[in-house]
């Protein structure tokens, strides 16, 4: 079945580093990917839309990248600041219906 | 602009009895949507409208029905809750059943079956 994986493991970085999340997908070849930030107790918001012909997206300090030989999509967040610490889930289309698939999130710490 | 809205934002229910979760969005969007969030798994899609009038069943539907009553409100239905179902629901919209827009989420119900 079509998968969409994330790092389960949360990633725990020094404030003002570059955070990157990883997102793989599996025997689907998405035409797009969106990511998403989830606060505790709120719901996931939308950040970021990228298409298969675009490689790079960038928004801010924002930045995705789609690498469709790999299977895979990765998020930058560049000088990441505490506020940044958040769970972020990755969600692309995996067939040819109106579905979008969520990853199941990574958690972003980050220490001041 | 309010977004999406959800009620109630909690609910405990004891096994067998019905609760309809409702939802409402004031961005004129097309597409409504009804997804689960458990602890390790993830969004799980429920049901969805991909415009008013019509509704598809999303990964998980079984134990649920839906109502898209109007082009702002999409109600989730559960006839006779079960344990399985606690869990956090989410709705969203999106301005076209494409997945190349990004979607709008509500703040959630969380739901305990007991």
């Amino acid at each position: 079945s079509q998968k969409i994986e994330q790092n389960s493991e949360a990633l725990n970085i020094q404030e003002g580093k570059t955070a990157t999340l990883t997102c793989n997908y599996t025997n689907y070849s998405p035409a797009y990917l969106q990511w998403y930030r989830q606060d505790p107790g709120r719901g996931p918001v939308f950040l970021l839309l990228i298409r298969e012909n675009e490689k790079e997206k960038r928004k801010e300090r924002l930045k995705v990248t789609f690498d469709t030989t790999l299977k895979q999509s990765l998020f930058h967040i560049t000088a990441s600041q505490p506020a940044d610490s958040a769970t972020y889930l990755c969600a692309a289309q995996m067939d040819s219906s109106y579905k979008l698939i969520f990853g199941s999130g990574t958690r972003l710490l980050v220490r001041p | 602009n309010a977004g999406v809205t959800q009620t109630p934002k909690f609910q405990v229910l004891k096994t067998g009895q019905s609760m309809t979760l409702q939802c409402a969005q004031d961005m004129n969007h097309n597409s409504m949507y009804w997804y689960r969030q458990d602890p390790g798994m993830g969004l799980r899609l429920i049901y969805y409208s991909a415009s008013e009038g019509t509704t598809d069943k999303g990964e998980v539907p079984n134990g649920y029905n839906v109502s898209r009553l109007n082009k702002r409100e999409f109600s989730l239905r559960l006839e006779s809750a079960a344990p399985s179902q606690t869990s956090v629901y989410f709705c969203a919209s999106s301005q076209g059943h494409s997945w190349s827009y990004g979607y709008t989420f509500g703040s959630g119900t969380r739901l305990t079956v007991v």
